[in-house]
């Protein structure tokens, strides 16, 4: 069975600091990982995912991960966060295929400091 | 992009009464979607696996008779939620996966059910 562990269900960041939201995977078979966005009563915008390529993936808004098989980690960075960032951020994991549930995180709330 | 639409957006309903909500993939042909719930400050939970033509796989501890799926077309599949009660309040999410080959699943905004 896959999941997915996300470490600090609330992280504050200054404006202009670094962001890194943290996520561990488990997987019995090599993982998709995904890092979703989601605005209040909205619903999930992909920021980006790993599908077995490069490790270092970039995604939108600035935001990029690492997949780090020996630490089973995909965490989620920024180097400099803007106010507009404050959001749920969501780590998730499936087996790839392209009807493969998604298991997702518990979720991590991003909040921005002025 | 590959757009998933959601119908209702938002919806309020009595008590013992059913509610239906469409998932509609706009722009691409959808095999299979999926049927989340997301409680409030909480992560999103799979409810049921929708494949068009066949039944719906649900995850287990969804009640199948509560939560009725059909995925009549490759692009719309509902979600009933039969004889709703206010515990059924809740956002659902659907997604939908392209027919053609590939690693991403694509997410309606949701839908907002109140029962009251």
């Amino acid at each position: 069975a896959q999941s997915v562990t996300q470490l600090g269900s609330h992280v504050s960041v200054s404006e202009g600091a670094l962001v890194l939201l943290r996520c561990n995977y488990s997987s019995s078979v090599p993982p998709y990982l995904f890092w979703y966005v989601q605005y209040p009563n909205q619903g999930l915008q992909l920021l980006l995912k790993y599908t077995s390529a490069a490790t270092l993936v970039k995604g939108i808004n600035g935001f990029e991960a690492e997949f780090k098989k020996s630490e089973t980690s995909f965490h989620l960075t920024k180097p400099s966060a803007h106010m507009s960032d404050a959001a749920e951020y969501f780590c998730a994991v499936s087996e790839g295929r392209r009807d493969d549930k998604i298991i997702f995180g518990k979720g991590t709330r991003l909040h921005i400091l002025p | 992009g590959a757009v998933v639409s959601q119908h209702p957006s938002r919806v309020i309903c009595k008590s013992g009464t059913s509610v239906k909500i469409e998932c509609r993939s706009l722009d691409f042909q959808a095999t299979t979607m999926f049927w989340y719930r997301q409680f409030p400050k909480q992560s999103l939970m799979l409810m049921a696996t929708s494949n068009e033509g066949s039944k719906a796989t649900y995850e287990q501890g969804v009640e199948k008779d509560k939560f009725l799926i059909n995925h009549a077309s490759l692009t719309l599949s509902t979600l009933t939620v039969t004889s709703a009660h206010p515990e059924d309040s809740s956002f659902y999410i659907c997604s939908a996966a392209p027919g053609l080959a590939g690693d991403e699943q694509y997410f309606g905004p949701g839908t907002r059910l109140t029962v009251t």
